[in-house]
């Protein structure tokens, strides 16, 4: 299995613009997970999905964010308009069962100027 | 809510000496403590982890400790190498829910 795969790796944005982050979880996994990683912050899980079903968007900074997950191969993570404090480097993580055993992809840096 | 706490945020050793990171947590509920290496540039790894009814699991160097009367985990690495520079999290999840809370990170730092 390739694991979880993120596109893009690095993306270099304008304050304003409509940022996409996308993910591939592993084939089976029945939940993931999108965390976002600061130095401030640490790492902070913003939704997740179980089924392809939104169970938790409390983390979701504001409405700028959303996420979807329109089939079990396939999640996005949308910030529009996109500022610099969403400057971070975006995870998506899936496992088999809820809490057990995590892989994450190796995450989007998002930096807007 | 959960909260997690670790320390040091920062921890350097000989090659060969012994490493040892320490989390707290604050739920008496929570059951299942996971620990993750990062890399520079890559995404946290699951390393070893650990459920509430063992007190200690070992996987070669690596060994995680768990005491749930004083509700805190650590995770003991020996013989450290270079290679086991890297950035470690533990973690905990909110009881009764499926989100993982983790700790802010320890940079470990191995010098040959």
């Amino acid at each position: 299995d390739a694991g979880v795969i993120q596109s893009p790796r690095h993306e270099v944005t304008e304050m304003g613009q409509e940022v996409t982050l996308r993910c591939k979880p592993i084939s089976g996994h029945d939940y993931l997970f999108w965390y976002r990683q600061t130095m401030m912050r640490g790492l902070e899980l913003l939704i997740y999905f179980n089924n392809n079903v939104p169970i938790d968007d409390s983390g979701m900074p504001e409405d700028r964010f959303s996420a979807k997950m329109p089939n079990a191969s396939f999640s996005t993570l949308k910030i529009q308009p996109s500022e610099p404090r969403d400057s971070a480097v975006y995870f998506c993580a899936s496992s088999l069962d809820s809490v057990y055993g995590y892989t994450f992809g190796s995450g989007t840096r998002l930096t807007v100027v | 809510g959960e909260n997690v706490e670790q320390h040091p945020s920062t921890l350097s050793v000989q090659e060969g000496d012994s490493a040892v990171i320490k989390c707290t947590y604050s739920d008496s509920a929570s059951n299942y403590f996971p620990w993750y290496k990062q890399e520079l540039g890559k995404g946290p790894q699951l390393i070893i982890d650990i459920r509430s009814n063992v007190g200690e699991k070992k996987d070669q160097r690596i060994a995680v400790t768990l005491n749930k009367t004083a509700k805190h985990f650590s995770l003991h690495i020996t013989e450290t190498q270079p290679e086991d520079s890297a950035v470690y999290f533990c973690a905990a999840p909110r009881a009764h829910t499926d989100k993982l809370i983790f700790g802010t990170g320890t940079r470990l730092q191995v010098f040959p």
